[in-house]
């Protein structure tokens, strides 16, 4: 259960909406998260889902899990250069064990 | 509210040298303490965490050793560095089992070039 996949890059224009997907393969994951990492720093906690629910909504943030699929998708609406970064999807199948994917890296053009 | 520290934030070391990397957190008690690396491009892999005092658990055979001799302090080692143990190290931490947050909290890094 320590497979988390995610494409690598995506890229949109100012205003769009930016959908990023990942699968994972552990259905006993009680929480799925969504991670933002800027240039040189740590990971930063977006947003997180209980396993239990469909969709999740925060702001501009929205996630979506389809548990059948094993799939976990974010959407960020009216994506701002600020939202450039790269961005980790992560189970956590163990109690004190996070596994990540290999992050998907946004950028926003103006 | 609770804190976590990472240092330092840059190292370059030469192959062959030790390595010592500490991590504290601030403002809860008996934390799950993390460290993972991120080599170039890639994502984040586990390497050791600990529940507790002395207690650590290794997720890959590796060059590098874990320690925890407090509560709220984790420590990463290297007897001798190799060029593959270059990258971006971070530390993280959970609320102990059964606290209610089951979330993943992440220090600023350290960049370690080894050459």
């Amino acid at each position: 259960g320590e497979d988390v996949e995610q494409s690598l890059f995506l890229s949109v224009r100012e205003g769009d909406s930016s959908v990023i997907n990942c699968t994972y393969t552990d259905s006993s994951s009680t929480y799925l998260y969504w991670y933002k990492q800027e240039p040189g720093a740590g990971l930063q906690l977006l947003t997180y889902i209980f396993s239990n629910m469909d969709m999740k909504q925060d702001q501009r943030l929205t996630v979506l899990l389809n548990k059948k699929d094993k799939h976990l998708s974010l959407r960020i609406a009216d994506t701002q250069t600020g939202d450039s970064a790269i961005y980790f999807c992560a189970e956590s199948p163990n109690v004190n064990k996070f596994y990540f994917g290999s992050g998907t890296k946004l950028n926003v053009k103006p | 509210s609770q804190t976590i520290h990472q240092w330092p934030a840059t190292l370059v070391q030469p192959v062959g040298s030790p390595l010592s990397l500490e991590c504290t957190v601030e403002g809860t008690s008996n934390p799950n303490l993390y460290w993972y690396r991120q080599a170039a491009g890639r994502g984040l892999q586990l390497l050791f965490y600990s529940v507790g005092i002395g207690q650590i658990s290794s997720e890959v055979p590796q060059n590098l050793s874990a320690s925890r001799p407090q509560d709220r302090q984790f420590i990463l080692s290297s007897k001798k560095l190799l060029l593959s143990d270059s990258g971006f190290y971070l530390c993280a931490w959970t609320p102990p089992y059964g606290a209610a947050d089951e979330k993943l909290f992440f220090g600023s890094g350290t960049q370690l070039s080894v050459l």
